[in-house]
């Protein structure tokens, strides 16, 4: 089965970049997404297609691929993006989409 | 605008049949791409993405889930439904439903509703 592996959680202080990676047991055949999630609310998407931003979603945050690894960058980390932030892919030889199991960031 | 709304039973007994619905407004799912899954979270547990209805009425789900998971879609009503059998105390989760638009964003749920709460206990 397809899987996707971050860091538990992740330590910045403010100002600083915060990077969380996502790695696949798999080949990259597929793109990865992510989402950030704050306490009580639904996941909000951040990043499409590896390294895509919809709009609204401010310039701090970037996507980035390389081999089987995907990366996060949350450049110039500000207190409200103390959150979770979860990859997605998806994998339609098996299913359609899978989770990694999370990172926890925190603002110090 | 788009919005997704889950509604359901918020407590069900062990061994039950789950069935939620995801009403949802701002799009149609007879769009090509267009596509709606359940996806939950138990607490304080990472997302786990359950199953999947396109625009075209094929249907996916978990591997690990597939043997008690019905989904399907009401395009008339706007609504998607899931069904859920034989249910555990370990199913006690917040169900979302999400879209997935396709032609932009690609498998990306890009909108999300406020989730459920259920609890399975006796």
């Amino acid at each position: 089965s397809h899987e996707l592996t971050q860091p538990p959680s992740v330590s910045v202080s403010p100002g600083q970049t915060a990077r969380i990676t996502c790695s696949a047991d798999a080949l990259p055949n597929q793109y990865t997404y992510w989402y950030q999630q704050k306490p009580g609310q639904a996941p909000v998407l951040l990043i499409y297609k590896d390294t895509e931003r919809p709009s609204g979603i401010p310039e701090r945050f970037s996507g980035s691929s390389s081999g089987t690894t995907v990366t996060l960058t949350i450049s110039g980390v500000q207190a409200e993006d103390e959150a979770d932030y979860y990859c997605q892919s998806a994998d339609s030889s098996v299913t359609f989409s899978v989770f990694g199991g999370g990172t926890k960031l925190t603002v110090l | 605008q788009v919005t997704l709304r889950e509604s359901g039973p918020a407590l069900v007994k062990p061994t039950q049949t789950l069935t939620l619905t995801c009403t949802f407004s701002g799009f149609s799912l007879s769009t090509d791409g267009m596509c709606v899954s359940w996806i939950r979270q138990p607490p304080g547990k990472a997302l786990e993405w359950l199953a999947l209805v396109d625009w075209d009425d094929d249907k996916y789900y978990s591997t690990s889930l597939k043997t008690r998971l019905t989904i399907s879609k009401d395009t008339s009503k706007n609504q998607v439904v899931l069904t859920m059998t034989n249910m555990d105390p370990v199913d006690t989760a917040t169900y979302y439903c999400a879209r997935t638009s396709g032609v932009v964003t690609g498998d990306a749920f890009d909108i999300w509703g406020q989730g459920t709460v259920v609890t399975v206990s006796s």
